[in-house]
């Protein structure tokens, strides 16, 4: 069936620092990609999307790239915060129904 | 306003109990959706609904018991708890269940523990 596998946590960088989160999936189709993220105590809320290969998904500094040749989305972001420190997931929408497969998160801790 | 609102926050039950949490979202949305995240943060959907219909049943113990009275609510309703069912459940929806592209907004979830 289609997975996700992102990688493992917890990611301690500096303010200021160059974060990769790397996600790659296995699916069937063409899925949409989604990185979500959850605050401390919080719901998951979408940090951005791509629905289609070579697109690029944006929002508050972060990236990725859906890459159909290595099944790959990785996320970046050029100088993170303290506030960016979360748990972040990787999804993709698998099959019918908008049915979100979700990574085992990452979780982002960020010093100053 | 809160889009995706879910009662209670937090449940704290005894083991053989039967308990329910409420979803509502007011942002129109056709589709609803249940989620279980563990104590490792592993995030799996249980169930949705689109338009009150059940469309997605993964496999959940039958004691596990969703009901959409209406397109803006759906609740879950689990008999006899078990320790295994402590977690924390989200609620989410989007627009309807007819693109893979369309984004889910979650509830801020219920912590269930069961002693």
């Amino acid at each position: 069936g289609d997975s996700v596998t992102q990688m493992e946590g917890p990611v301690t960088l500096s303010e200021e620092a160059f974060l990769t989160i790397n996600c790659t999936y296995t699916a069937t189709g063409y899925p949409s990609l989604f990185w979500y993220v959850q605050y401390p105590g919080e719901g998951l809320q979408l940090l951005l999307k791509a629905t289609k290969a070579d697109d690029k998904g944006s929002n508050k500094g972060f990236e990725a790239t859906y890459r159909k040749e290595t099944t790959s989305f990785h996320l970046e972001k050029g100088s993170v915060q303290v506030s960016d420190s979360a748990v972040y997931f990787c999804a993709l929408s698998s099959g019918g129904y908008n049915k979100l497969i979700f990574g085992a998160g990452t979780r982002l801790a960020v010093h100053p | 306003d809160t889009a995706v609102s879910q009662t209670p926050k937090y449940l704290v039950t005894q083991m053989g109990n039967d308990k329910s949490i409420k979803c509502e979202q007011n942002l129109g949305h056709d589709t609803m959706y249940w989620y279980k995240q563990d104590s490792k943060k592993f995030l799996k959907i249980m169930f949705s609904y689109n338009n009150k219909e059940l469309i997605i049943n993964e496999t959940v113990p039958n004691r596990f018991s969703p009901k959409s009275p209406d397109k803006a609510h759906l609740n879950l309703h689990i008999n006899s708890l078990e320790l295994g069912d402590s977690a924390v459940y989200f609620c989410a929806s989007s627009q309807d269940s007819t693109s893979g592209s369309y984004e889910q907004y979650f509830g801020p979830g219920t912590r269930l523990t069961v002693t």
